[in-house]
């Protein structure tokens, strides 16, 4: 399984855009981007996912590098309730199972 | 629409002991997916549940065990605990097919003494 890497924690001000970044060196052409965030004491919960073309939703925006090397989820406007633990994971799309395997994440921060 | 919902909240048992844990789907999906999440770590895949058969397996011993019923909900079953197994125990749900996107319960906090 293709593995990503994120900065251990980042630290955000309360209503200002927030970069998290993840590297995916040995991504496969069929690998599926996915993050997800978890909030204190609750379960993960989906943000976005994409394969190679950028991606907007409600909650955020995957920018995806032409190389597919590497990722950023952007949240536009960072709130209290942004303060969570954000995991960057490749699915396989050729897989039947929709495992998902989670790294350490990142911290992230938002600061009144 | 019902989000997933897992019981108990938290469950307390003793090394050797025998523990099964529920979940309920979100209304509508036929896949369940467990995780664990050991204290400080991302959580790691156990076992996912598609129309009542096991449709694939993390690295975890034979001893955790599941089951999926007719109306799609799920059992954990983890047998002979160990101190190891003390830990966060997720279960999520998708629509259609396994590779949708996955909804998350609140989780059953496992201690084992």
């Amino acid at each position: 399984d293709a593995k990503t890497t994120q900065p251990n924690s980042m630290e955000s001000n309360e209503e200002e855009p927030v970069h998290l970044p993840c590297n995916h060196s040995t991504i496969s052409g069929t690998d599926y981007i996915h993050w997800y965030r978890q909030l204190p004491s609750q379960g993960p919960e989906y943000v976005i996912h994409g394969l190679t073309s950028n991606v907007n939703n409600r909650m955020a925006s995957l920018a995806i590098a032409e190389d597919r090397k590497s990722s950023t989820l952007i949240l536009h406007r960072a709130t209290l309730r942004d303060a969570a633990v954000y995991y960057c994971i490749l699915r396989k799309g050729s897989s039947n199972t929709g495992k998902l395997i989670f790294g350490q994440g990142t911290t992230l921060q938002v600061k009144p | 629409e019902t989000g997933v919902t897992q019981s108990p909240t938290h469950l307390i048992k003793t090394r050797g002991q025998q523990v099964t844990l529920r979940c309920s789907s979100q209304s509508g999906h036929n896949t369940v997916s467990w995780y664990q999440q050991a204290l400080g770590q991302g959580p790691q895949f156990i076992f996912q549940y598609y129309r009542e058969e096991e449709n694939g397996r993390g690295n975890f011993p034979p001893r955790f065990s599941g089951l999926q019923f007719p109306n799609y909900s799920s059992e954990l079953n983890v047998n002979a605990l160990e101190l190891d197994d003390s830990a966060l125990y997720l279960c999520a749900s998708s629509s259609v097919e396994p590779t949708d996107t996955q909804y998350f319960g609140p989780g059953t906090r496992l201690t084992v003494l």
